[in-house]
């Protein structure tokens, strides 16, 4: 298995532009989650899905985030309009739940993103 | 979940056991402990978890104590590849998946 897949590995752009960034989890796990690490912050857990569907975003941190996931093989995290203060590394994870075993998170590369 | 507590870095000579601590006094009863690391400019990795019995597998060794208040991730015999910041944290498990990472300890293997 290819392991969890991010695009791009790096981005840089401006100010006020829209930013995608792509994650495509493990096959046949059923959680995906989007982090985003910063010197300052550590690593924050900011949505989560199950299933495709949206459990849990209250770790986004405003409105000009969003995240999608159309389908159980790929999932996008939108930030409109950039800002450089979300300067950070994305990171996307996927877990295979299964009733009354600790499921480990297999972790992405990450996407580098330079808002300037 | 439990707050956890690590030493923000530690030294460990090739080839020599590291042991890394972790303190969570304010654990439940139904917390696990896990440990990630995370090598520099990758996404973290899983290591192991426990929740009362000391654990082993093919990457590492977790020491619960007793009371369930610390615990220590044993690496065998480091190599420089072990370079990496380590991750305590304490979680419910079952269908809680949410992980908070703190700040880890930097573990420095040297030559």
């Amino acid at each position: 298995d290819a392991g969890v897949i991010q695009s791009p590995r790096h981005e840089v752009t401006e100010m006020g532009q829209e930013v995608t960034l792509r994650c495509k989890p493990i096959s046949g796990h059923d959680y995906l989650f989007w982090y985003r690490q910063t010197m300052m912050r550590g690593l924050e857990l900011l949505i989560y899905f199950n299933n495709n569907v949206p459990i849990d975003d209250s770790g986004m941190p405003e409105d000009r985030f969003s995240a999608k996931m159309p389908n159980a093989s790929f999932s996008t995290l939108k930030i409109q309009p950039s800002e450089p203060r979300d300067s950070a590394v994305y990171f996307c994870a996927s877990i295979f739940s299964s009733r009354g075993r600790i499921s480990e998170q297999f972790f992405g590369p990450g996407t580098r993103l330079t808002v300037l | 979940d439990a707050k956890t507590t690590q030493p923000p870095s530690m030294d460990c000579a090739e080839g020599r056991a590291a042991n890394l601590p972790c303190n969570h006094s304010t654990i439940s009863g139904n917390e696990y402990v896990y440990w990630y690391r995370q090598i520099h400019s990758q996404g973290p990795q899983y290591i192991i978890h426990g929740l009362k019995n000391n654990e082993t597998n093919e990457m590492a060794s977790l020491i619960i104590t007793e009371d369930r208040k610390s615990s220590t991730l044993i690496l065998p015999h480091a190599t420089l590849r072990d370079t990496a910041v380590y991750y305590c944290i304490v979680n419910s498990g079952g269908s809680n998946y949410k992980l908070t990472f703190g700040k880890g300890t930097l573990l420095t293997v040297n030559p």
